[in-house]
């Protein structure tokens, strides 16, 4: 077990549709990164927080949105869903010890 | 239509037997390496990991080699178990200290014949 939370596991919704899927980092941690792994595009940076601030962007749809909120944890926000939206989505986090762990991930699937 | 999906390089392996999965990354600037494994169902697991001023780190079973000069990164997995049986992913940090926005490798399907 990393320490990272992700809900929900699963997610099956229509195209058009809007979703928010929750990360709660190891207990400490400030940096939140949000992963997309898709079967053709493999594993793909979206985006970063820091103690509730946007650090980075990645390859991050402007459909797309993320927030940390005070307690640290994240979400990210998927709106005007696409057949091609449908992923694994992953959040990290890392801490003092500069290592990535990343959490169980959410399996979307947009029908 | 059929979609085509990310073709995955395997190895098969007997238990007992040494493993090596090799990665060749793209940035040459990047300071920093890891390799993680997921299993199926699974988020990446933290293996191990290097640092560009080195060109080699031992963990518990686990190797890994760095060749800057190739920009070639390897694991090597001794006495492979049942147990190792994922895939295996290098990534690298190309943006330098403090970033960690990963930049990952397509993965290499690591199996493991009892």
């Amino acid at each position: 077990d990393s320490g990272v939370t992700q809900t929900p596991k699963h997610l099956i919704t229509a195209t058009g549709q809007r979703v928010t899927l929750r990360c709660s980092p190891r207990s400490g941690d400030l940096s939140v990164y949000w992963y997309q792994q898709s079967l053709d595009q493999g594993l793909q940076f979206l985006i970063q927080y820091y103690n509730g601030e946007e650090r980075a962007k990645g390859n991050i749809l402007e459909r797309f949105s993320a927030q940390q909120f005070p307690d640290l944890h994240s979400e990210l926000n998927l709106s005007s869903l696409e057949l091609g939206d449908s992923a694994l989505y992953f959040c990290a986090s890392r801490g003092v010890d500069e290592k990535l762990f990343f959490g169980s991930g959410t399996q979307l699937s947009v029908l | 239509g059929e979609s085509v999906g990310l073709h995955l390089p395997t190895l098969s392996v007997q238990e007992g037997d040494n493993s090596i999965i090799n990665c060749a990354y793209s940035n040459s600037a990047s300071d920093y390496f890891i390799w993680y494994k997921q299993e199926s169902g699974k988020g990446p697991q933290f293996i191990i990991d290097i640092r560009s001023n080195m060109d080699k780190r031992q963990g518990q079973r686990v190797t890994v080699l760095l060749n800057k000069t190739v920009k070639h990164l390897s694991l090597q997995i001794a006495a492979t178990q049942p147990g190792d049986s994922a895939v295996y992913f290098c990534a690298e940090n190309p943006r330098g200290a403090g970033s960690y926005q990963l930049t990952f490798g397509k993965g290499t399907k690591l199996s493991v014949i009892p």
